[in-house]
């Protein structure tokens, strides 16, 4: 168990409406990360962190915000859902002076 | 840039069959390297790793060996359960220190065990 917890888990959400996703961490990790995952698409970069007020985009950031305001809580908004985002996310963290990255058990999203 | 390129699935086996999944990688310098497992419904576990060449990783039976020389980190076990059955993902992540920490995940193979 990495300490990580996502809230949702499972949510379902209207077209056009705000949605935010967050992922806490008991572990003091310097870098977190959002990725999702789609059939055929494997597992694609969101937006990643590393450090408080510290953020940077990924492969596929567009339509997405994050905030860090402090280590243990990074959050993930979706402004104005869309059903392309419809997919599963999952958070990760890992240490600075490690070598491993460690992930959430995701948050199902559904954009109707 | 870096890339994974990973066996394509799915891949069936009958139970106690050796499994081997393929994974070969291009990046600068020496990345540590990584297996994941996802079971159906859940997140990406840790399975093994390796982090310089020639090192092996290993964990519940499988082994994985870096090899510099080939740009490899191939997944195998010798004797594969039911239980196995999952989601495997070959993964680097670069030796760079700073904000580049990412993950570069290959596209995932499916595993399916039959008993």
């Amino acid at each position: 168990d990495a300490g990580i917890t996502q809230s949702p888990r499972h949510k379902v959400t209207e077209t056009g409406t705000p949605v935010t996703l967050r992922c806490h961490q008991t572990e003091n990790h310097r870098y977190m990360y959002w990725y999702r995952q789609d059939p055929g698409h494997g597992l694609r970069l969101i937006h990643y962190s590393y450090g408080v007020k510290d953020t940077d985009k990924g492969e596929v950031s567009d339509g997405y915000s994050v905030s860090r305001s402090k280590t243990e809580d990074f959050l993930l908004t979706l402004e104005s859902a869309t059903s392309s985002q419809t997919s599963v996310y999952f958070c990760a963290i890992g240490h600075s002076s490690g070598n491993t990255i460690y992930f959430g058990e995701g948050s199902w999203l559904t954009v109707v | 840039g870096d890339s994974v390129t990973q066996m394509e699935g799915p891949v069936t086996l009958s139970e106690e069959a050796f499994l081997t999944i393929n994974c070969t990688y291009t990046a600068t310098g020496y990345p540590s390297l990584f297996w994941y497992v996802q079971y159906p419904g859940e997140g990406l576990q840790l399975l093994l790793k390796a982090t310089k060449a020639d090192d092996k990783g290993s964990n519940k039976g499988f082994e994985a060996t870096y090899r510099k020389e080939t740009t490899s980190f191939h997944l195998e076990k010798g004797s594969v359960q039911v239980s196995d059955s999952a989601v495997y993902f070959c993964a680097l992540l670069p030796l760079s220190s700073g904000s580049a920490r990412q993950l570069t995940f290959g596209s995932g193979t499916q595993l399916t065990v039959l008993p």
